[in-house]
């Protein structure tokens, strides 16, 4: 059954003490994972896709890295507006298949 | 640009009633998908819609159903509210049937009492 695991299910750091996010994932046949933030009451919002082993991705104070088990997202340098929900989702590309099986998340309070 | 759209923002309903909850892809969006997710969870899929069939759906009961209308917005329909209907809804809207990824709208937050 595919599934997504993240750890650790919360993760307080004080502003500028870097740390990384895990995604582990099992599925049959990659198609895509994908990172994205939530905010409190809002809808996710899209950071990231990594499509194959070795891909890295970054964005400002985040960087994104997929491994054919699991995928990292570092945070370095963070910031209390870095605060959020951080969730991982895969797609599969079994038959034919376009939705995302997410993570239960990781909740991340920077403190200032 | 506005991205994807979803109405009413929160709605209290009681159990047994009927939900009608909206969406608007985002512009140049084909696809919408329909998500629950409950507190402390990450969404769950419920179902697709593209050229206004439902292509794949999840582990939900019958009482889920939805449309997709040429605009292609659509409308998720649950009835028979339940206690554990609960959650927010989030309608996601992409290109190509989602394989570059999808838009998330903000919500519906429903509450069933």
């Amino acid at each position: 059954e595919d599934q997504v695991t993240q750890s650790p299910e919360a993760l307080r750091l004080q502003e500028g003490e870097s740390s990384s996010l895990n995604c582990s994932y099992t599925v049959s046949g990659l198609r895509g994972l994908f990172w994205y933030r939530q905010d409190p009451g809002k809808g996710p919002e899209f950071l990231f896709t990594l499509y194959s082993a070795g891909e890295e991705k970054e964005k400002e104070r985040l960087k994104a890295t997929l491994t054919k088990k699991e995928s990292f997202l570092h945070i370095t340098a963070p910031k209390p507006e870095d605060s959020a929900t951080y969730l991982c989702a895969v797609q599969a590309g079994k038959d034919s298949s376009y939705k995302l099986i997410f993570g239960s998340g990781t909740r991340l309070l920077v403190r200032p | 640009d506005a991205g994807v759209t979803q109405s009413p923002t929160h709605l209290i309903k009681t159990r047994g009633q009927q939900v009608t909850l909206r969406c608007s892809p985002k512009s140049g969006h084909d696809t919408v998908s329909w998500y629950q997710q409950a507190l402390g969870q990450g969404p769950q899929f419920i179902f697709q819609y593209y050229e206004e069939e439902e292509r794949q759906r999840g582990n939900f009961p019958d009482r889920f159903s939805g449309h997709q209308f040429p605009n292609y917005s659509s409308e998720l329909n649950v009835n028979a509210l339940l206690l554990g209907d609960s959650a927010l809804y989030l309608c996601a809207s992409s290109t190509d049937r989602g394989y570059y990824g999808y838009t998330f709208g903000s919500g519906t937050r429903l509450t069933v009492v």
